[in-house]
């Protein structure tokens, strides 16, 4: 298994410019996660999914939207990119709820995005 | 609003030290999550706990639900071991985790 995989791994965007961050995973795992992480920061949700065709958003969602019509694949796209989004972007996985049963989640390798 | 935070921010020890981090949670239903983020930026999953202790090669972790605290031990440390350590408690739906701001590991030769 592959596991968590995103592309691209590194993006320089200019202000205003759109795009999408994209993000698979082969475990058949229900659950998905974006986060993004700001240098000496700790990880903040953007949006998630429980499953296809559902999604919610997290803690820092503007500036952001997604949509989950596969199990595998949870894009997050990027509207007129502001400064302030630039950071690490992170994908993660689980089976289920890593709360309630205590499913760890996945990473994947990052994107690390710079608006200029 | 749950609350996760970490001590220490920075940790700096020799090789062969005993090493702790600390976590204190406000929410805390069934598993606290222990993570590790190495220097390339990669995170793994070290540990989910919801009572009592886990051991998984040097590194333990304890957790005290009635305190809501969480320790991450790690014995005869070694400079591998540098990375940032993070905790993670879930919301109250169970459906996301809240991190800690993590606690930046450095052993030295």
């Amino acid at each position: 298994n592959a596991g968590v995989t995103q592309t691209p791994k590194f993006r320089i965007l200019k202000i205003g410019q759109s795009m999408t961050l994209q993000c698979t995973q082969d475990m058949n795992h229900n659950y998905m996660y974006w986060y993004r992480q700001d240098p000496g920061m700790g990880l903040k949700l953007i949006y998630y999914s429980v499953g296809a065709g559902i999604t919610d958003k997290g803690e820092v969602p503007n500036g952001y939207n997604v949509s989950r019509s596969t199990t595998e694949d949870f894009p997050l796209r990027l509207e007129l990119a502001a400064p302030s989004q630039t950071s690490v972007y992170f994908c993660a996985s689980s089976l289920s709820a890593s709360g309630r049963r205590g499913h760890e989640q996945y990473f994947g390798p990052g994107t690390r995005l710079t608006v200029t | 609003k749950n609350e996760v935070e970490q001590s220490p921010q920075n940790l700096t020890a020799q090789e062969g030290e005993f090493i702790t981090i600390n976590c204190s949670y406000s929410v805390g239903i069934s598993a606290l999550h222990w993570l590790q983020q190495h220097p390339g930026g990669g995170i793994v999953s070290l540990f989910m706990l919801s009572s009592g202790k886990k051991k998984h090669g040097r590194l333990i972790a304890t957790i005290n639900i009635q305190e809501k605290h969480s320790s991450l031990h790690i014995t005869a440390s070694h400079p591998r071991d540098s990375a940032v350590y993070i905790c993670a408690d879930p919301e109250t739906s169970g459906s996301r985790l809240t991190f800690g701001e993590g606690t930046q590991l450095t052993v030295n030769p």
